[in-house]
């Protein structure tokens, strides 16, 4: 089954810019979704095909996807970020990585 | 858009349970709706997911364990235990997805928590 991976915790003072990667054998190749999980919520989707915002997502909100490594980023970081990021790829089956937990300083 | 699904389960090893998804604001057979699964501290796992007028596909790591389906005459769908292990201790979640491979999740359940405990 395809893997993909994730590191544990990323911690990002307010109003800075976070980075959560996703990576995966030429996940480039892949789409890529991305998922915010607050504290006792259901997920919500942040990013679709690897860049898309859904309509409610502030534009701080982006993605990029290229060769082994996808990429979510948070510019100026606010509190209420505080949350687990997931990512989503499919290949014959859905995947999803073990979750970012992102910190606001 | 909505996804409600059913009340808190507390259940022993052994027994049987059925939880619900009942969608509202779309049109039920235009999407697939996925479940997912999400034991104590963890992360998510891709169960498996169903179109109202089809049958399931499964995640290789829950096939077998596990049934969904699906009425679109009520516009619910379901995941079944036949026999509840401990281990399926776990919130459930379910979610509409736009297809039946490649696709996301854009509108999710508030979940159920599933307690399996002697």
């Amino acid at each position: 089954s395809y893997e993909v991976t994730q590191p544990l915790s990323v911690s990002v003072a307010l109003g800075q810019t976070a980075t959560i990667t996703c990576g995966g054998n030429n996940i480039g190749s892949k789409s890529v979704h991305w998922y915010q999980q607050r504290p006792g919520q259901a997920p919500v989707l942040v990013i679709y095909r690897d860049t898309n915002r859904p309509s409610g997502i502030p534009e701080r909100f982006s993605g990029s996807n290229s060769g082994n490594t996808a990429t979510l980023t948070i510019s100026s970081a606010q509190a209420g970020d505080e949350a687990d990021y997931y990512c989503q790829v499919w290949d014959s089956t859905t995947a999803f990585g073990g979750g970012t937990k992102v910190t606001v300083l | 858009v909505q996804l409600v699904q059913s009340g808190g389960e507390l259940k022993k090893p052994g027994e049987s349970l059925k939880i619900s998804c009942e969608g509202s604001g779309y049109t039920f057979t235009n999407y697939w709706i996925a479940w997912v699964r999400q034991m104590p501290g963890k992360g998510l796992e891709w169960m498996g997911v169903i179109h109202p007028d089809s049958y399931p596909i499964y995640s290789p790591s829950f096939r077998g364990q596990v049934a969904i389906s699906a009425d679109k005459s009520t516009r619910t769908a379901y995941l079944q235990w036949s026999r509840l292990k401990a281990s399926d201790t776990a919130m459930y979640y379910c979610a509409r997805q736009g297809c039946g491979g490649d696709c996301y999740s854009d509108y999710w359940g508030q979940g159920t928590l599933v307690t399996v405990s002697s």
